[in-house]
């Protein structure tokens, strides 16, 4: 049973182009969190969906942000027009339901040069 | 009362010491709690679930106190490779989804 993946694991942007996180959940884990963290700093609470529903965005900036999760296919972030700002490590994280231990990807390095 | 609050430290022991941390929590309404443990720049792994009062395994034992609305996590015999940053996890935030604390640094020295 293969763990959480993410793609890519580093990610160089210019400033001004799109990035996009890709997550594909374990086997039979409906449920995705992303969070992001800044270096010497702790993991902070993106965003969190279902399939093909979003849960709850309230950690997710209202701008150049967006997240899904299809039916079919990995959860995506995306990020518009990328500044510095957003040069982080991207995890995701998923749960087979709510109230249950979450597992974790090895996480997306973003780099907006 | 922020969701989840931890002594930053960091808690430098020698080997073989024991620690232990505590976290507390604002939501009690949260019926599950996770520790996880971070090492520098990798992903967090979860180190233990605590479903009921408490849990233990093997060098590790987490207690829940509901009725102060904290958790602790024991570390006993403690060995270099336990050097990371432990991570506590209510189920529920405000919002019902998992909201980390920023964690505890341990590190322990030979």
């Amino acid at each position: 049973n293969a763990g959480v993946m993410q793609n890519p694991r580093h990610l160089v942007r210019r400033r001004g182009q799109e990035a996009r996180l890709r997550c594909s959940p374990m086997k039979g884990h409906s449920h995705v969190y992303w969070y992001r963290q800044l270096p010497e700093e702790g993991l902070k609470f993106m965003v969190y969906l279902q399939k093909e529903n979003i849960i709850d965005e309230s950690g997710m900036p209202k701008e150049r942000f967006s997240a899904e999760f299809p039916k079919e296919g990995p959860s995506i972030l995306r990020i518009q027009q990328v500044v510095r700002g957003d040069s982080a490590a991207y995890f995701c994280a998923s749960s087979p339901r709510e109230g249950t231990e979450a597992f974790f990807g090895q996480g997306t390095r973003l780099t907006v040069v | 009362r922020k969701e989840v609050e931890q002594d930053p430290g960091p808690f430098n022991v020698p080997e073989g010491a024991t620690v232990a941390f505590n976290c507390t929590y604002s939501n009690s309404a949260s019926q599950s709690f996770f520790w996880y443990r971070q090492d520098c720049r990798k992903e967090p792994k979860l180190l233990m679930s605590v479903y009921s009062s408490g849990n233990e395994d093997g060098r590790f034992t987490a207690q829940l106190n509901r009725a102060s609305q904290y958790i602790s996590l024991l570390i006993r015999d403690s060995k270099l490779s336990d050097s990371a940053t432990y991570l506590c996890v209510p189920e529920k935030g405000s919002q019902g989804n998992l909201i980390f604390g920023k964690g505890t640094k341990l590190s322990v020295k030979p």
